[in-house]
């Protein structure tokens, strides 16, 4: 199957710093991208999608100053998480829709903000 | 009311077993459905696709939508310990971006 590579898949930083996820389809090419959080135990949250060239649309809720997402290219989102708080310490999940209408997962990263 | 319900569980069941995972929606312009499997501290993983009502066989799975009753069935036969994970339902709309709302999943044990 299509295959969606996320990195890092472990990330640790410092309260009030910055960090960028990426998501990458490998194999194909994305038009939509989509971002989600998940906390333990719990089901998968849609912070916003993501279409290649234009901005992302973000679920209500979600504070798109904060969670940035950059869709330059076909293959490639980016999540950047700004000015990082312990709270935003998150399993965080992308997913990319191929040329008809399947949905594949990455990894997961997951966000530890000490 | 949730677009998409699905029991939490968790659901025990011995090897062997026949596993029946459900989910019901309240939206009837849902056209896309998936069922996924999650392990602890991975990404979800696609088991199932379907966009049509009847039943859809891969496997030991087969999923099963009724459409007329909002309602969606993932059937794991013969289970086995290594089916322990979490089962998360999910529906798409073909329009908007096609965004897709999850169940909340419910977690499977396979007892061995």
């Amino acid at each position: 199957g299509a295959v969606v590579s996320q990195h890092p898949s472990w990330v640790i930083c410092k309260s009030g710093t910055s960090v960028k996820i990426e998501c990458r389809s490998l194999d194909f090419q994305a038009t939509t991208m989509f971002w989600y959080r998940q906390f333990p135990k719990q089901s998968l949250m849609l912070m916003a999608t993501s279409n290649e060239g234009s901005k992302a649309t973000y679920e209500q809720g979600v504070e798109k100053d904060k969670f940035l997402i950059n869709h330059a290219s076909l293959t490639l989102s980016t999540l950047t998480v700004t000015s990082a708080h312990p709270e935003d310490s998150s399993f965080y999940i992308c997913s990319a829709r191929d040329g008809g209408n399947t949905i594949y997962f990455g990894e997961g990263s997951w966000l530890t903000v000490v | 009311q949730k677009e998409v319900e699905q029991d939490p569980g968790p659901l025990s069941v011995p090897e062997g077993a026949i596993v029946s995972l459900n989910c019901t929606y309240s939206n009837s312009a849902f056209q896309y459905f998936m069922w996924y499997r999650q392990y602890s501290r991975k990404g979800p993983e696609l088991l199932m696709y379907t966009y049509s009502s009847g039943n859809k066989e891969d496997g030991r799975f087969t999923a099963q939508v009724d459409k007329s009753s909002k309602y969606i069935s993932l059937f794991i036969r013969d289970s086995q310990p290594s089916d322990s994970a979490t089962y998360l339902c999910a529906m798409s709309l073909n329009t908007g971006g096609f965004k897709t709302i999850f169940g909340a999943g419910t977690r499977l044990f396979v007892k061995a």
